[in-house]
């Protein structure tokens, strides 16, 4: 299976920072990135896939970089909404796994 | 508009089997495929498996002797039956739509595995 280690775990900004959460695959993984945000008693969110693709909805100020094992979901100018948890995930093979998530917190 | 909801009990007691329904709408089941993704509390996802467009199904080698995914189309409904549940298999679990990602998920449901 393909490991994906997301880092930090924890991180804490102020609305209108700018914030980067990487994500590193076990194995070259191509651009078979997905980037998801979840929110208590909400359904997960497809933010981005294929690595830098922005899926229809997404604020512009969100944006994925990134190809082969490390790869990266940047936030520009951070609003009150986006304060939640980010996971990554690769499509590349299966099972598809997850990295262990990014919680986004007020500082 | 596309939906999905899970359905099923909410405790479920240790050894015995679960059973979903993940219900859709807004779409076909012919034309996407659907996967089964389950998050122990305050933990990550999980992949469980998947019921591909075409029927074919795939599971995740560390459930697979435990786990059946099957579907019904006419119903619009894709079913889970994982047995010999134990207590880390509490949770939430979720289904969602796939196309390059997983565009659409359901809200999950909770399940709880207890005496």
């Amino acid at each position: 299976d393909v490991q994906m280690t997301q880092s930090p775990s924890n991180l804490a900004a102020s609305p209108g920072e700018s914030v980067s959460i990487n994500c590193k695959a076990s194995k070259s993984i191509s651009k078979y990135l997905a980037w998801y945000q979840q929110k208590p008693g909400k359904a997960n969110k497809l933010l981005i896939h294929s690595g830098s693709t922005l899926q229809s909805g997404t604020p512009s100020r969100f944006s994925g970089s990134g190809s082969g094992t490390d790869f990266t979901l940047s936030i520009n100018r951070v609003e009150s909404e986006d304060f939640s948890v980010y996971y990554c995930q690769q499509s590349y093979s299966l099972p598809w796994t997850f990295g262990g998530g990014t919680k986004l917190e007020l500082k | 508009q596309v939906q999905l909801t899970e359905s099923g009990p909410g405790l479920v007691h240790p050894s015995e089997t679960l059973s979903l329904t993940c219900t859709v709408s807004g779409f076909s089941l012919t034309g996407y495929s659907v996967y089964w993704v389950r998050q122990p509390s305050g933990k990550g996802l999980e992949w469980m498996g998947r019921m591909r467009y075409n029927g074919d199904t795939s599971y995740n080698s560390a459930l697979k002797s435990r786990l059946s995914i099957s579907r019904d189309t006419s119903k619009n409904q894709v079913f889970l039956k994982m047995n010999s549940l134990q207590t880390d298999d509490t949770g939430t679990y979720y289904c969602t739509r796939v196309l390059g990602g997983a565009d659409y998920w359901g809200q999950g449901v909770m399940v709880t595995v207890s005496s």
